[in-house]
């Protein structure tokens, strides 16, 4: 089983509605979880960071977390276009962050 | 937020020489620093996992003898891509952990390189 799975996707949502974008991990001792937004030849930069069981919210952003399941999400509230991109998971095994392979999110106007 | 910068973002080289790619810190002590490569439409796959004053840590497949990582200070990390062939050619982004603890990780703006 690979360390950290995403659906690859692409997703494609209408503008104003709601994103769910899901992972799983297979390392059960890992504690950080993170979020990252990567346009199209640029760096990933992070949009939401989650390290204890339950929701949080940031803006328009929510990163849902259950380590019982293995499993950590991101839901985009009022999408926009400007909200295309990858989608990164990662998982902070221990010395190390590790990616799944991202999920391509299309917001259409 | 924190901010890592990466030098050059683009450059070309010729076949059979080397180039080096920077990567600093610039408001906070990183430890460890991360290099990652990202063929397009690929995910990012981690490289090597460098911490100051040792020996970088490389993941498997990544060949240490061509891809030179040094760590020499607290906000420097460079990446060497010796004897550069065209399948080298990539997206390399850095990334760097603040502190000792820190579990928060900044990436710098990548660097392109393309070997003719």
């Amino acid at each position: 089983q690979k360390e950290v799975e995403q659906n690859s996707g692409p997703l494609s949502v209408p503008e104003g509605a709601i994103a769910s974008l899901n992972c799983t991990y297979s390392d059960r001792v890992s504690q950080s979880f993170f979020w990252y937004r990567q346009y199209s030849g640029k760096s990933p930069e992070l949009i939401m960071s989650i390290y204890s069981n339950g929701d949080k919210e940031d803006g328009r952003f929510t990163a849902q977390l259950n380590k019982a399941s293995q499993y950590v999400s991101l839901l985009i509230r009022d999408s926009q276009p400007s909200d295309s991109a990858t989608y990164l998971c990662a998982v902070n095994i221990p010395q190390k962050l590790v990616f799944g392979k991202g999920t391509k999110l299309t917001v259409n106007p | 937020g924190a901010v890592v910068s990466q030098h050059p973002s683009r450059v070309i080289c010729k076949s059979g020489t080397s180039v080096k790619i920077e990567c600093r810190s610039l408001d906070f002590q990183a430890t460890t620093m991360f290099w990652y490569r990202q063929f397009p439409k690929k995910s990012l796959m981690l490289m090597a996992t460098s911490n100051e004053g040792s020996k970088a840590t490389y993941e498997q497949g990544v060949e240490k003898d061509k891809f030179l990582i040094n760590h020499a200070s607290l906000t420097l990390s460079t990446l060497t891509v010796t004897s550069a062939h065209p399948e080298d050619s990539s997206f390399y982004i850095c990334s760097a952990r603040q502190g000792m603890s820190g579990n928060t990780i900044y990436f710098g703006e990548g660097s392109w390189l393309t070997v003719v």
